[in-house]
């Protein structure tokens, strides 16, 4: 089993939605937990952190769901802007280097 | 967020040359740097992750006599990739730990022809 799953899209949505991610990770072990956006031919860009609590930034909020092992990402609003693949990461205990999932496509539509 | 820089941009050689490539960490000191690999419409693969005065640990199946890393100073890390084939052209890219958050290079673009 893949240590960080993501469903790949792609998500084709029309400016103003609000379109949501979700990512599963198979270690319980792992302690930290993030969102990336990687532009076409670009490199990764960190987005935002995700706590246990839950966390926003602007039109962006991020859930952790430690039972269920699972994280979401939200998106209010989409921009055309937010067009991008969006990358879960977890960090596990013990393991230096992130896991990252497949990515999930994101378009936004005029 | 911190800064990662990487050095070159992109870069084409003739099959069985080398090629380097620099990582540098700007504004903090990178005990640990990463080294990944990404072919196209693929996920980020780590090659290896590299630390400060000591070797490389490579992960499987790659190979450490092709790719070496030498991480000389907390601030910059090189991965070399000797006698380059076509199937080594990538994007390669470096990424630093910044407490416990990690920041990417802008990556190389490697094509071997």
């Amino acid at each position: 089993r893949k240590e960080v799953e993501q469903d790949p899209g792609p998500f084709n949505v029309p400016e103003g939605a609000t379109v949501a991610f979700n990512c599963t990770y198979s270690n319980s072990a792992s302690q930290s937990f993030f969102w990336y956006r990687q532009d076409c031919r670009k490199e990764p860009k960190l987005l935002m952190s995700v706590y246990s609590s839950g966390n926003e930034d602007g039109r962006f909020t991020a859930q952790l769901n430690r039972a269920s092992q699972y994280i979401s990402l939200l998106i209010r609003d989409s921009k055309l802007s937010d067009s991008a693949t969006y990358l879960c990461v977890v960090n596990r205990a013990g393991a230096n280097n992130l896991f990252f999932g497949t990515g999930t496509r994101l378009t936004v539509i005029p | 967020g911190a800064v990662v820089s990487q050095h070159p941009s992109r870069v084409i050689c003739k099959s069985g040359t080398s090629v380097k490539i620099e990582c540098r960490s700007l504004d903090f000191q990178a005990t640990t740097m990463f080294w990944y690999r990404q072919f196209p419409k693929k996920s980020l693969m780590l090659m290896a992750t590299s630390n400060e005065g000591s070797k490389a640990t490579y992960e499987q199946g790659v190979e450490k006599d092709k790719f070496l890393i030498n991480h000389a100073s907390l601030t910059l890390s090189t991965l070399t990739v000797t006698s380059a084939h076509p199937e080594d052209s990538s994007f390669y890219i470096c990424s630093a730990r910044n407490g416990y958050e990690q920041y990417f290079g802008p990556g190389t673009r490697l094509t071997v022809t």
